[in-house]
């Protein structure tokens, strides 16, 4: 079974631009997590995708917002990027409820 | 979120046990425990997870205090690729948390 794919794997943007990133999760799963990390303040929650529905938002402004498609598939887009933003962005496919996360490799986004 | 409290360190030699301590006074009845763990240049992988009882499963085992205020991930034999920072997280089982608060982690070093 494929695992959680996510493109691209590197990005490199300006500030005041606007970047999607995208997420494959595992065949047969429907919920879809984002995470970002950094240096500074670990890994913290995005937001979290069931069934096209976004279901939980963690504290982030609303620059930062995703979808999801009817094949589970998930983007995120952050506009007007800032320096704050680089980072590296994680997104986790699970089945169905909360216990196990799968989690992709991650898109690195550098913001110059 | 109930916080979970880890050393922000340990080291091990390879082969030999090593336990994982996690400390989490303030867990609820309705809290899992999950253990994840990152790889260096790769996203969490999930490890472990239990509610009471102690689980065993091909990676590793969660042993789980009676009082459910602290556990321990144990590592029978490590090896070098068991290099990786290692997170305890509680997760609430009941209502609509579907994400994974992050602490810091135990980064944990195998001698060769």
């Amino acid at each position: 079974k494929a695992g959680v794919t996510q493109t691209p794997r590197y990005l490199i943007k300006t500030r005041g631009q606007q970047v999607t990133l995208s997420c494959s999760p595992i065949s047969g799963h429907r919920s879809v997590s984002w995470y970002q990390q950094t240096p500074g303040q670990g890994l913290q929650f995005l937001f979290e995708y069931f069934s096209e529905t976004q279901r939980n938002k963690g504290n982030f402004p609303g620059r930062f917002s995703g979808r999801q498609f009817s094949n589970s598939r998930s983007e995120m887009n952050v506009s007007t990027l800032e320096l704050g933003d680089s980072a590296l962005y994680l997104c986790a496919s699970s089945w169905a409820d909360i216990y196990e996360q799968y989690f992709g490799p991650g898109t690195r986004l550098t913001v110059t | 979120d109930a916080k979970t409290t880890q050393p922000n360190s340990m080291e091990s030699n390879e082969e030999e046990p090593v336990h994982l301590p996690c400390n989490h006074s303030t867990i609820s009845g309705t809290d899992y425990i999950h253990w994840y763990r990152q790889l260096p240049s790769q996203g969490p992988e999930y490890v472990i997870h239990g509610l009471t009882s102690n689980v065993n499963n091909r990676m590793a085992s969660l042993a789980i205090a009676e009082d459910r205020k602290s556990s321990t991930l144990i590592l029978h034999r490590a090896t070098l690729r068991d290099a990786a920072v290692y997170y305890c997280i509680l997760r609430d089982s009941g209502g609509s948390n579907y994400k994974l608060t992050f602490g810091k982690g135990t980064l944990l070093t195998v001698n060769p």
